[in-house]
């Protein structure tokens, strides 16, 4: 059983279209994040939930709306897809906010192709 | 004043080797932690630090929490092909947001057969 799954593993899609990223967590966390991985390999949390409260919303554009329909899932939605949006985005989980160790579960990550 | 800085961006080592990274910041820490990403895998958690100066062992690696809580260390011994990967550390926001790390710039390790 894969603890963070995220799907799709890859999308390409052209400027300007709408797409979705699915996350879903089956360890009982209560805390779920999104971060994106850029080209250069660094990693930036954009958003986190708490039992499907949202509590860090980092600088992010508005095109970009997560929304948490229960504390197990974490979607990711963007709007009108620019090609700066290209980027590896990983979905992660923790227990209490990282709870004493800072341990956060990632997913495999959705690798996003904006042509 | 949160960025992290890890050094080297980039090592070729042959297989049995030991690895040396590290991470520095201008900043004060009370934890650092040092994530591992495989190639096409999500980070996943190694070693966390807690106390200036304390050294941690899991497995073939080491980390040490500096003394002056701006700077940690990894160390990899007797390299082996499955550590090939990115080599992150990390801080957590205090507060409430524990959670929300701060990741370095990452040390990509190649190991030769």
């Amino acid at each position: 059983d894969t603890a963070v799954s995220q799907t799709p593993k890859y999308l390409v899609t052209q400027m300007g279209n709408d797409k979705s990223i699915k996350c879903e967590q089956n360890l009982g966390h209560d805390t779920m994040y999104w971060y994106k991985q850029d080209s250069k390999k660094f990693l930036k949390i954009m958003f986190s939930y708490n039992n499907k409260e949202l509590i860090i919303n980092e600088t992010v554009p508005n095109r970009f709306s997560p929304k948490s329909p229960d504390k197990a899932h974490l979607n990711l939605h963007i709007n009108s897809l620019e090609l700066g949006d290209s980027a590896v985005y990983f979905c992660a989980s923790s227990q209490v906010e990282g709870g004493t160790t800072g341990e956060l579960f990632f997913g495999e990550g959705s690798r996003l192709t904006v042509l | 004043g949160q960025q992290l800085n890890q050094n080297p961006q980039s090592m070729f080592i042959q297989e049995g080797e030991d690895v040396s990274m590290n991470c520095t910041s201008s900043s004060i820490f009370n934890t650092w932690l040092w994530y591992k990403q495989d190639p096409g895998e999500g980070p996943v958690l190694l070693i966390a630090l807690y106390k200036a100066g304390e050294l941690t062992s899991n497995g073939r690696l080491t980390a040490q929490f500096g003394i002056t809580r701006k700077d940690s260390f990894l160390n990899i011994s007797a390299s082996i092909p499955s550590d090939v990967g990115i080599y992150f550390c990390a801080r957590r926001a205090g507060g409430t947001s524990y959670g929300k790390l701060t990741f370095g710039q990452g040390t990509i390790l190649t190991v030769h057969p």
